[in-house]
């Protein structure tokens, strides 16, 4: 079976650091996929994490503990466009597809 | 450059009618996927294709089918549209391997009436 999940909402500050958290369990897992989805546009790739660990971009960071079934999106220097959804996503050994979690509406505030 | 469209961007049709999206992608990639977006279900995967004359049901298949005649399409068609098919439809593809990003098309939003 699948499972994932993310918080629903969350509010941070123009300037802060702000962390995502996501679960899952997956049968098969091969790799964790994050995604940033602004209101009303196509969700676009942010990062892609198969082995434990930090894997650095810029102000976004993505974490994964295959062990604890567990990742986060670690965004740094919030700024008001950084206003989005963000969509964690698993892949599978043996398939091709993505089963996605429902997203986390992420809320920039001066 | 490369891209991945979709058309309609807006359709309103009637509950029974035949609908079909169009989603047609350049970059020749292998893997083509549709998906509906509703509000507290996320994306989920309606049907895929890893290749030409391969297509494969998603996890809410019923109601929708989808065919892959060329590397660059993969129309979505609603053989008998229902209110509970309202939703937004994004098409996306990726290249080959379960490793690779999806690239995510504009989206339709239809509505059935």
């Amino acid at each position: 079976g699948q499972n994932i999940d993310q918080p629903t909402e969350m509010t941070a500050t123009e300037g802060a650091i702000v962390q995502i958290n996501c679960t899952y369990q997956t049968s098969g897992f091969n790799g964790l996929f994050w995604y940033q989805q602004h209101a009303g546009e196509a969700p676009t790739f942010l990062s892609y994490n198969v082995l434990d660990g930090l894997e650095e971009k810029g102000r976004f960071s993505s974490f994964l503990s295959r062990s604890k079934g567990y990742s986060y999106l670690l965004l740094k220097e919030l700024q008001m466009k950084d206003s989005a959804s963000y969509l964690c996503a698993a892949s599978q050994t043996g398939a091709n597809n993505l089963f996605f979690g429902t997203g986390t509406r992420l809320t920039v505030i001066p | 450059d490369a891209e991945i469209t979709q058309s309609p961007r807006h359709k309103i049709t009637e509950t029974g009618r035949q609908v079909t999206l169009a989603c047609h992608q350049t970059w020749n990639h292998n893997n083509m996927f549709w998906y509906r977006q509703d509000l507290g279900h996320g994306l989920r995967l309606i049907h895929y294709s890893y290749g030409v004359q391969d297509t494969n049901k998603g996890e809410v298949s019923d109601g929708y089918s989808v065919s892959r005649s060329n590397t660059e399409d993969l129309p979505l068609t609603l053989e008998s549209a229902a209110s509970s098919q309202t939703s937004v439809y994004f098409c996306a593809s990726s290249e080959n391997s379960r490793d690779d990003e999806q690239y995510f098309g504009p989206g339709t939003r239809l509505t059935v009436t």
